[in-house]
């Protein structure tokens, strides 16, 4: 498609709970970014992938955070056992190489 | 380590005047530079890019920002600004070195053009 897709818009979840986001990249790009919003400003990198591969995951909470981007699928983030300083707006990005990254609609994830 | 800040966190003008947001980033090699804008309930959207060449780029909405190598600045700048300018502008960087393209973000201005 020609925009970033997300679903699902929101993510209601009780603190423990596992959360999957996801993230369909316009079609042709290769790479792909997951950025988390806190508190409406200050945004953090996760994770980026180069096709199915990851090619930069230093922004992951590795311990309960994971990701896929897998061939003819939608990309995934999944959060285990969700903490309340989870909440935040998901933004997914994607670019067709090292240039501008086009963003997604976001999911807001709220942990309860 | 890389980072970027935005010194005007929030902004209220007037409808018809000039808009000036400044974007300082600290990294020592070569960078790529945005200016996004997020409209409320909206998603973020590119309002303009430098990469290189002219150091004063041209955007959306009749937005424009000038890259300073030696101040390490991205300022961007509107001459007469409308309501429906108000929205948070966020200003990133990434490094141009090798393929990681990750976004490194200022904390964001929130502008309110008052009618």
């Amino acid at each position: 498609g020609e925009e970033v897709a997300q679903t699902p818009k929101h993510l209601v979840r009780g603190e423990g709970q596992k959360a999957k986001l996801y993230c369909a990249p316009i079609k042709g790009h290769s790479y792909v970014f997951w950025y988390q919003q806190v508190l409406k400003n200050e945004f953090k990198f996760l994770i980026s992938f180069q096709n199915e591969n990851v090619f930069d995951e230093t922004g992951m909470p590795k311990e309960r955070f994971s990701a896929k981007c897998l061939p003819n699928s939608p990309c995934s983030l999944e959060i285990q056992a969700t903490k309340l300083e989870d909440s935040a707006v998901y933004f997914c990005a994607s670019s067709l190489k090292t240039d501008t990254q086009y963003f997604g609609p976001g999911t807001r994830l709220t942990v309860l | 380590a890389q980072s970027v800040s935005q010194h005007n966190h929030h902004v209220i003008l007037s409808e018809a005047a000039s808009l000036e947001l400044g974007c300082n980033y600290s990294y020592g090699g070569t960078v790529n530079l945005f200016w996004y804008v997020q409209y409320p309930g909206q998603h973020l959207q590119l309002l303009l890019k430098y990469f290189s060449g002219d150091p004063l780029v041209k955007g959306i909405k009749g937005f424009e920002a000038e890259f300073i190598k030696s101040k390490f600045s991205f300022n961007l700048r509107k001459p007469s600004v409308q309501w429906s300018d108000t929205a948070e502008y966020f200003c990133a960087v990434s490094r141009t070195a090798g393929n990681n393209r990750k976004l490194i973000w200022g904390l964001g201005t929130s502008l309110a053009v008052n009618p």
